[in-house]
């Protein structure tokens, strides 16, 4: 069963305008999150990240939202450029054995389209 | 540079013909893994390796092993390719929560 959810396959946004990615998860043994970003014919690229000790982290143009008692997180991009068209993966992690290593959980992605 | 590497970038071959794809990281990272992305089902995890000699299977390791006798390269080997393992497949590389993938090797099993 799939502990990492983002339920929207894709997302259309106009250029200028806020795009809001979001991501729902099952395992509260969870305590780091992760945002990459992935475009065609490459591999993905670290975006963005929060701690489960957090609740907003910001950087630039990208801000995630975690909502632990919810289990949802959300990554907004103001203002949107279309060169942020990509798809998005939502990924947890559970640290193992109190190291900062872990497995990374993925979700099915997101296609944001950003059309001027 | 940082990187990761994978060899090949793009292979046909058929059902039954052993295979192996390389992957090879240069940032001294304890951590590997592999994973295929197909349509519709994101990233999937397939094997990892926490360190030298150290493997661990993921969420869809049947029909793969892997090996991991030095630190800086993680070998995906498919004995018998099958139809299904017709793919994308994306390497990474971590000492922590971040993961640092490679460029994919598009794999195509007739």
């Amino acid at each position: 069963d799939q502990q990492v959810k983002q339920n929207s396959p894709s997302l259309s946004v106009q250029e200028g305008r806020i795009s809001i990615l979001n991501c729902d998860y099952t395992n509260s043994m969870f305590d780091y999150f992760l945002w990459y970003k992935k475009y065609p014919a490459e591999g993905p690229t670290f975006l963005i990240s929060i701690s489960s000790i957090k609740d907003k982290n910001e950087d630039g143009r990208f801000t995630v939202f975690l909502n632990k008692s919810a289990k949802h997180l959300s990554l907004h991009i103001v203002p949107s450029q279309p060169g942020d068209s990509a798809v998005y993966f939502c990924a947890a992690s559970e640290a193992d054995r109190g190291s900062t290593l872990g497995r990374l959980y993925f979700g099915r992605g997101t296609q944001l389209t950003v059309w001027p | 540079e940082a990187q990761v590497t994978q060899n090949p970038r793009y292979l046909i071959t058929v059902t039954g013909k052993k295979l192996t794809v390389t992957c090879s990281q240069n940032m001294n990272h304890e951590y590997m893994s592999w994973y295929r992305q197909d349509p519709g089902l994101g990233l999937r995890q397939i094997y990892y390796s926490m360190n030298v000699e150290v493997t661990d299977k993921g969420d869809v390791p049947e029909g793969y092993k892997v090996s991991r006798k030095e630190k800086r390269n993680f070998p995906l080997i498919l004995e018998s390719p099958s139809p299904n393992q017709t793919s994308l497949y994306f390497c990474a590389s971590s000492h922590s929560y971040e993961q640092y993938f490679g460029p994919g090797t598009r794999l195509t099993v007739t």
